[in-house]
């Protein structure tokens, strides 16, 4: 079974902190992607990683950065956390074979920011 | 650029019964793919139900079965014999292009009720 591990199921920030979200995956999937889910917004796509050191902003990408220097390993990162980027974060891989486009999610991280 | 549609926020449903859920999409690609989302409470998302664009067979997963109208743009998922477990968020999703990514709708709550 392909599993998704992201490092922190809740965490509390404060207004300005640099925070890292992480997420790993065992399966050799060359496509990881972040996303983030908002109540009636449903999954908006901040960044995804087709490759190593690659990366393309998503839908909503302003305020975050990201960082894969491993295959298995994707990196979220807020600069200077702000509060309006308190939401559940979630992470996500899948082969590069286009055919299935098939996704395979973490648990999620939901971030409070104070 | 791709939009999906999940028009109805919240839907209940006894359990034992069937129930519809509604997504429409919108596209000038011909092929492409389109996929059902689970998200239990506090659980991971997992994927329920998945279907091709050039296969005009609905695709069915044990109770769970879509109605794909491609003219209609219309992708709705039907769950026979509705149990307590299939209480969730479920999200339509849309992924066409060179990578894999997805467009996904809103979601919908649904709650099967004893």
């Amino acid at each position: 079974d392909v599993k998704v591990t992201q490092s922190s199921r809740y965490l509390v920030k404060r207004t300005g902190e640099k925070v890292f979200l992480e997420c790993v995956q065992d399966m050799d999937h060359e496509n990881m992607f972040w996303y983030r889910q908002d109540p009636g917004l449903g999954l908006r796509l901040i960044y995804f990683s087709y490759d190593v050191k690659m990366k393309e902003k998503g839908d909503i990408p302003e305020g975050y950065s990201v960082s894969r220097e491993k295959k298995e390993r994707f990196s979220l990162i807020l600069e200077s956390a702000s509060t309006n980027q308190t939401s559940m974060y979630l992470c996500a891989s899948s082969l590069s074979d286009r055919a299935w486009y098939i996704q395979y999610f973490g648990a999620g991280t939901r971030l409070s920011v104070l | 650029a791709q939009t999906v549609t999940q028009s109805q926020p919240e839907m209940s449903v006894q359990e034992a019964e069937t129930v519809t859920l509604s997504c429409t999409y919108d596209t000038s690609e011909n092929n492409y793919y389109l996929f059902w989302y689970k998200q239990p409470p506090s659980r991971q998302m997992i994927l329920v139900i998945r279907q091709e664009a050039y296969k005009q067979q609905n695709a069915t997963e044990n109770r769970f079965s879509v109605n794909f109208q491609k003219a209609a743009k219309s992708f709705s998922l039907k769950i026979s014999d509705s149990q307590l477990g299939d209480t969730a968020m479920y999200f339509c999703a849309f992924g066409t292009g060179a990578n894999s990514k997805l467009t996904f709708g809103k979601g919908i709550t649904l709650s099967v009720r004893p």
